[in-house]
């Protein structure tokens, strides 16, 4: 069974540029995390969707950056304008919310903002 | 606000020695896990533990809940240099259980061979 999928692995942009991180779930589960880690602030939660449902986005650092998962199977994080300071590795992970909360990760996004 | 803190943040050790890492909390969780993540990879799960006093093993990895559920720890036993990684420990249940873990800034290990 495929784990979770994100793409790209590794994305280098300049400052002002739209930048999108795309993240397929594992199939059956219903709960998807957005994380940034640096190693400043170590891995931080951005926002997750529960059923699709956006149910906390209280980490996301500005109106620059947001989310959407139209589908159970598809997510995307999107940082619209990019600056060097959103360069971090961004990981999507996915769980079964009636479980304990058991999270598998994707291998993550290197986003490097010039 | 819930918080896990993990100690200590960094150790490197020689091949062979044991070693022991701690996490901490205020706040009671329903279930306790632990992650190692490899450079260039995403955090990966190594166990779940859900009852007070709870203690497993992987291996020559131990893993104990407190029996109140608010710390747990991570020994490791004859530390390999594939044990090298950042361990990541995260608290899901807690009050208000939302679905969503509280996780600790993580403790980077080193074995050195």
């Amino acid at each position: 069974d495929a784990g979770v999928i994100q793409s790209p692995r590794h994305e280098v942009t300049e400052m002002g540029q739209e930048v999108t991180l795309r993240c397929k779930p594992i199939s059956g589960h219903n709960s998807l995390f957005w994380y940034r880690q640096t190693m400043m602030r170590g891995l931080e939660l951005l926002i997750y969707f529960n059923n699709n449902v956006p149910i906390d986005d209280s980490g996301m650092p500005e109106d620059r950056f947001s989310a959407k998962m139209p589908n159970a199977s598809f997510s995307t994080l999107k940082i619209q304008p990019s600056e060097p300071r959103d360069s971090a590795v961004y990981f999507c992970a996915s769980s079964l919310s009636s479980g304990y909360n058991e999270q598998f990760f994707g291998p993550g996004t290197r986003l490097t903002v010039l | 606000t819930q918080l896990l803190e993990q100690s200590p943040q960094f150790l490197s050790i020689q091949e062979g020695e044991n070693l022991t890492v701690y996490c901490n909390s205020s706040s009671v969780f329903s279930s306790l896990q632990w992650y190692r993540q490899e450079p260039g990879e995403g955090p990966v799960l190594l166990v779940t533990v859900v009852t007070g006093g709870e203690v497993k093993k992987l291996k020559r990895l131990t893993f104990q809940f407190g029996d109140a559920r608010k710390d747990s720890s991570l020994h490791i036993t004859a530390a390999q240099p594939g044990d090298t990684g950042l361990y990541l420990c995260a608290g899901g249940g807690g009050s208000g259980n939302t679905g969503k873990l509280i996780f600790g800034q993580g403790t980077t290990l080193q074995v050195k061979p």
